[in-house]
Protein backbone atom coordinates (compact mmCIF):
# COMPACT_ATOMS: atom_id res chain seq x y z
CA UNK A 1 0.00 0.00 0.00
CA UNK A 2 0.93 3.42 -0.85
CA UNK A 3 0.07 5.31 2.46
CA UNK A 4 -1.50 8.32 2.06
CA UNK A 5 -0.65 10.74 -0.74
CA UNK A 6 -0.67 14.22 -0.48
CA UNK A 7 0.29 16.78 -3.50
CA UNK A 8 2.05 18.91 -3.85
CA UNK A 9 4.56 18.22 -1.19
CA UNK A 10 5.69 22.43 -1.33
CA UNK A 11 3.60 25.29 -2.57
CA UNK A 12 4.72 29.19 -2.78
CA UNK A 13 1.87 31.40 -3.70
CA UNK A 14 1.58 34.99 -3.42
CA UNK A 15 -0.99 36.21 -0.82
CA UNK A 16 -4.58 36.48 -2.33
CA UNK A 17 -4.20 33.31 -4.67
CA UNK A 18 -6.22 30.50 -4.40
CA UNK A 19 -4.50 27.23 -2.84
CA UNK A 20 -5.79 23.83 -3.32
CA UNK A 21 -4.30 20.93 -1.33
CA UNK A 22 -5.05 17.63 -2.39
CA UNK A 23 -5.21 13.92 -0.53
CA UNK A 24 -5.56 10.30 -1.51
CA UNK A 25 -6.58 7.82 1.90
CA UNK A 26 -5.09 4.66 2.03
CA UNK A 27 -7.44 2.49 0.55
CA UNK A 28 -10.54 1.34 2.78
CA UNK A 29 -10.04 3.62 5.52
CA UNK A 30 -13.48 5.35 5.89
CA UNK A 31 -12.10 8.19 7.92
CA UNK A 32 -10.09 11.41 6.53
CA UNK A 33 -8.45 14.25 8.58
CA UNK A 34 -6.82 17.56 7.54
CA UNK A 35 -4.51 19.12 10.05
CA UNK A 36 -2.61 21.79 10.25
CA UNK A 37 0.93 22.18 11.94
CA UNK A 38 2.74 25.47 12.89
CA UNK A 39 5.39 26.27 15.50
CA UNK A 40 2.71 28.37 17.59
CA UNK A 41 0.42 26.28 17.39
CA UNK A 42 0.95 22.97 17.11
CA UNK A 43 -1.31 20.27 15.22
CA UNK A 44 -4.87 20.99 14.68
CA UNK A 45 -7.68 19.11 13.60
CA UNK A 46 -9.32 21.57 10.78
CA UNK A 47 -12.27 19.30 10.15
CA UNK A 48 -12.64 15.34 9.38
CA UNK A 49 -15.16 13.22 6.79
CA UNK A 50 -16.55 9.82 7.92
CA UNK A 51 -17.54 7.79 4.89
CA UNK A 52 -17.26 11.27 2.65
CA UNK A 53 -19.78 13.28 5.16
CA UNK A 54 -18.20 15.64 7.08
CA UNK A 55 -18.40 15.38 10.53
CA UNK A 56 -16.54 18.36 12.31
CA UNK A 57 -15.46 21.34 10.57
CA UNK A 58 -14.90 23.33 14.32
CA UNK A 59 -11.37 23.46 13.70
CA UNK A 60 -11.75 25.37 10.16
CA UNK A 61 -10.08 28.86 10.76
CA UNK A 62 -12.39 30.94 8.73
CA UNK A 63 -14.61 31.17 5.68
CA UNK A 64 -11.56 31.25 3.38
CA UNK A 65 -10.86 27.66 4.06
CA UNK A 66 -13.17 24.76 2.30
CA UNK A 67 -12.88 20.85 2.28
CA UNK A 68 -14.60 18.43 0.04
CA UNK A 69 -14.80 15.11 -0.67
CA UNK A 70 -16.16 13.93 -3.12
CA UNK A 71 -15.39 10.23 -3.31
CA UNK A 72 -13.83 8.01 -0.80
CA UNK A 73 -10.54 7.78 -2.31
CA UNK A 74 -10.09 12.07 -2.57
CA UNK A 75 -10.50 15.02 -0.58
CA UNK A 76 -9.10 18.87 -1.05
CA UNK A 77 -8.42 21.13 1.46
CA UNK A 78 -8.87 25.13 -0.24
CA UNK A 79 -7.78 28.13 1.30
CA UNK A 80 -9.26 31.65 -0.89
CA UNK A 81 -7.82 34.11 -0.42
CA UNK A 82 -4.98 33.00 0.65
CA UNK A 83 -2.54 35.00 3.18
CA UNK A 84 1.13 34.87 5.00
CA UNK A 85 -0.67 33.60 8.43
CA UNK A 86 -1.89 30.34 6.56
CA UNK A 87 2.05 29.43 6.05
CA UNK A 88 2.04 25.94 7.51
CA UNK A 89 2.73 22.21 6.92
CA UNK A 90 -0.98 20.71 6.39
CA UNK A 91 -1.23 17.02 7.07
CA UNK A 92 -4.00 14.58 5.64
CA UNK A 93 -4.74 11.48 7.33
CA UNK A 94 -6.87 8.55 7.51
CA UNK A 95 -8.39 5.46 9.89
CA UNK A 96 -10.62 2.84 9.35
CA UNK A 97 -13.53 4.01 12.33
CA UNK A 98 -11.55 4.82 15.97
CA UNK A 99 -8.60 2.83 14.58
CA UNK A 100 -4.71 4.11 13.87
CA UNK A 101 -4.92 7.50 12.19
CA UNK A 102 -1.95 7.01 9.20
CA UNK A 103 -0.01 10.57 7.71
CA UNK A 104 0.48 11.62 4.85
CA UNK A 105 3.49 13.44 4.17
CA UNK A 106 2.26 16.89 4.12
CA UNK A 107 2.23 19.63 2.28
CA UNK A 108 4.64 22.67 3.18
CA UNK A 109 2.49 25.99 2.37
CA UNK A 110 4.15 29.30 1.95
CA UNK A 111 2.32 32.35 1.51
CA UNK A 112 4.39 35.35 0.75
CA UNK B 1 -14.59 19.59 24.50
CA UNK B 2 -11.91 17.36 25.55
CA UNK B 3 -8.79 19.38 26.44
CA UNK B 4 -5.14 17.27 26.28
CA UNK B 5 -1.82 18.76 28.43
CA UNK B 6 1.45 17.73 27.72
CA UNK B 7 4.45 18.13 29.70
CA UNK B 8 7.64 18.50 29.58
CA UNK B 9 7.60 20.95 26.52
CA UNK B 10 11.40 19.60 26.12
CA UNK B 11 13.05 17.01 27.25
CA UNK B 12 16.73 16.28 27.27
CA UNK B 13 18.57 12.70 28.16
CA UNK B 14 22.00 11.16 28.19
CA UNK B 15 21.92 7.84 25.68
CA UNK B 16 20.94 5.10 28.12
CA UNK B 17 18.96 6.81 30.74
CA UNK B 18 14.87 6.95 30.55
CA UNK B 19 12.66 9.55 29.45
CA UNK B 20 9.32 9.96 31.01
CA UNK B 21 6.48 12.37 29.25
CA UNK B 22 3.26 12.77 30.85
CA UNK B 23 -0.35 13.64 29.68
CA UNK B 24 -3.75 14.74 31.11
CA UNK B 25 -7.07 15.14 29.86
CA UNK B 26 -10.14 16.23 30.83
CA UNK B 27 -13.38 14.59 29.22
CA UNK B 28 -14.04 11.21 31.49
CA UNK B 29 -15.33 9.66 28.31
CA UNK B 30 -12.00 9.40 26.36
CA UNK B 31 -10.80 6.31 25.84
CA UNK B 32 -8.30 5.74 23.06
CA UNK B 33 -5.00 7.12 24.18
CA UNK B 34 -2.14 6.73 21.19
CA UNK B 35 1.37 8.30 21.26
CA UNK B 36 2.76 9.63 17.90
CA UNK B 37 6.64 10.09 16.99
CA UNK B 38 7.29 13.34 14.58
CA UNK B 39 11.36 13.18 13.39
CA UNK B 40 11.86 16.35 11.52
CA UNK B 41 10.95 17.02 8.64
CA UNK B 42 8.79 13.83 8.90
CA UNK B 43 4.98 12.93 9.35
CA UNK B 44 3.74 11.80 12.70
CA UNK B 45 4.19 8.23 13.31
CA UNK B 46 2.14 5.80 15.75
CA UNK B 47 4.72 4.52 17.84
CA UNK B 48 1.97 3.17 20.83
CA UNK B 49 -1.65 3.43 22.08
CA UNK B 50 -3.67 2.35 24.66
CA UNK B 51 -7.22 1.71 25.61
CA UNK B 52 -9.09 2.64 28.50
CA UNK B 53 -9.62 -1.38 29.34
CA UNK B 54 -6.15 -1.46 30.16
CA UNK B 55 -3.56 0.29 32.63
CA UNK B 56 -0.19 -0.20 31.16
CA UNK B 57 1.17 -1.48 27.39
CA UNK B 58 4.92 -2.40 26.51
CA UNK B 59 6.68 -2.47 22.84
CA UNK B 60 10.13 -3.09 23.47
CA UNK B 61 11.51 -0.26 24.92
CA UNK B 62 8.22 1.66 24.96
CA UNK B 63 5.79 1.46 27.49
CA UNK B 64 2.21 3.62 28.30
CA UNK B 65 0.15 3.97 31.44
CA UNK B 66 -2.85 4.86 32.27
CA UNK B 67 -4.60 6.06 35.08
CA UNK B 68 -8.46 6.70 34.46
CA UNK B 69 -9.25 8.52 37.71
CA UNK B 70 -6.70 10.72 37.75
CA UNK B 71 -7.43 11.26 33.96
CA UNK B 72 -3.69 11.38 33.07
CA UNK B 73 -1.40 9.10 30.63
CA UNK B 74 2.42 8.62 30.44
CA UNK B 75 5.21 7.83 27.83
CA UNK B 76 8.34 5.70 29.37
CA UNK B 77 10.98 5.19 27.03
CA UNK B 78 14.10 3.31 28.80
CA UNK B 79 17.75 2.55 27.11
CA UNK B 80 17.10 5.38 25.22
CA UNK B 81 19.31 6.09 22.13
CA UNK B 82 20.27 8.93 19.84
CA UNK B 83 17.68 7.79 17.21
CA UNK B 84 14.66 8.40 19.76
CA UNK B 85 15.52 11.85 19.46
CA UNK B 86 12.18 13.32 18.00
CA UNK B 87 8.76 15.25 19.03
CA UNK B 88 6.22 13.11 20.60
CA UNK B 89 2.53 13.60 20.98
CA UNK B 90 -0.01 12.29 22.79
CA UNK B 91 -3.46 12.58 21.96
CA UNK B 92 -7.05 11.46 22.90
CA UNK B 93 -10.25 10.49 21.75
CA UNK B 94 -13.69 8.99 22.47
CA UNK B 95 -15.46 6.04 21.83
CA UNK B 96 -18.37 7.81 19.77
CA UNK B 97 -15.76 9.93 17.40
CA UNK B 98 -12.69 9.43 15.56
CA UNK B 99 -10.97 12.76 16.47
CA UNK B 100 -7.81 12.94 18.06
CA UNK B 101 -6.74 15.45 20.16
CA UNK B 102 -3.40 16.41 20.32
CA UNK B 103 -0.91 17.44 23.33
CA UNK B 104 1.14 20.13 22.00
CA UNK B 105 4.34 18.42 21.79
CA UNK B 106 7.63 17.04 23.60
CA UNK B 107 11.05 17.91 22.33
CA UNK B 108 13.16 14.66 22.91
CA UNK B 109 16.81 15.51 22.86
CA UNK B 110 19.42 12.24 23.62
CA UNK B 111 22.73 13.05 23.60
CA UNK B 112 25.32 10.35 22.70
Amino acid sequence: DAGVIQSPRHEVTEMGQEVTLRCKPISGHNSLFWYRQTMMRGLELLIYFNNNVPIDDSGMPEDRFSAKMPNASFSTLKIQPSEPRDSAVYFCASSRTTGEQYFGPGTRLTVT
Amino acid sequence: GENVEQHPSTLSVQEGDSAVIKCTYSDSASNYFPWYKQELGKRPQLIIDIRSNVGEKKDQRIAVTLNKTAKHFSLHITETQPEDSAVYFCAASTHNTDKLIFGTGTRLQVFP
